[in-house]
């Protein structure tokens, strides 16, 4: 079935950096934008950002601009989050999300029809 | 990138309807037909139950229905149930290939 299961999370310092990946299946890979939305401990969401299907695109949230680096290779299924500087308020859970529509060019921006279970990341000293 | 509006909390008792509001601009909600609608169960992944507005995927009951009239959107359950109970997160689209979600509801059926 369609899947999404995210790893890469885990316990690190302020102004370290981790690297998360995303593994898909069940769909094809290489048609389909791939987002990353986070939620903080007890909070809400925020997505966080978005690579097209060729990686030719990638957009980001404000937030995380310039210290977060999304990628993809469409050959293993897989898309990537490097993360960079991290802060205590990146802590959060991130999901990496599908997005609804097949592109044929750029990003076609629907909505998230497919969430895998997410990753904790917890930046703390 | 301001986050859009929910009420905190909603609730209501089982067979009733509800109805919850996700307040946005004229940047996002207002500009755009692409307001989508998660549920999300405590300890698990958002679910899309509602996209493009008032659209709903394979497998999502009819009880779930969404509108938008300017810079609002809503989201209304009717025929309350025990598993309703769950935090549900508007989302708009706006523009650049930027999405901006709410903050999030609270529904309870009581």
């Amino acid at each position: 079935q369609v899947q999404l299961v995210e790893s890469g999370g885990g316990v690190v310092q302020p102004g370290r950096s981790l690297r998360l990946s995303c593994a898909a299946s069940g769909f094809t890979f290489s048609s389909y934008a791939l987002h990353w939305v986070r939620q903080a401990p007890g909070k809400g969401l925020e997505w966080v950002a978005v690579i097209s299907y060729d990686e030719r695109y990638k957009y980001y949230a404000d937030s995380v601009r310039g210290r977060f680096t999304l990628s993809r290779d469409n050959s293993r299924n897989m898309v990537y989050v490097e993360m960079n500087s991290l802060r205590p308020e990146d802590t959060a859970i991130y999901y990496c999300a599908k997005e609804r529509i097949r592109a044929t060019f750029g990003v076609v921006n629907d909505a998230f029809d497919i969430w895998g279970q997410g990753t904790m990341v917890t930046v703390s000293s | 990138q301001s986050a859009l509006t929910q009420p905190a909390s909603v609730s209501g008792s089982p067979g009733q309807s509800i109805t919850i509001s996700c307040t946005g601009t004229s940047s996002d909600v207002g500009s755009y037909n692409l307001v989508s609608w998660y549920q999300q169960h405590p300890g698990k992944a958002p679910k899309l139950i509602i996209y493009e507005v008032s659209k709903r995927p394979s497998g999502i009951s009819n009880r779930f229905s969404g509108s938008k009239s300017g810079n609002m959107a809503s989201l209304t359950i009717s025929g309350l149930q025990a598993e309703d109970e769950a935090d549900y997160y508007c989302c708009s689209y706006a523009g650049s290939s930027i999405w901006v979600f709410g903050g999030g509801t609270k529904v309870t059926v009581l």
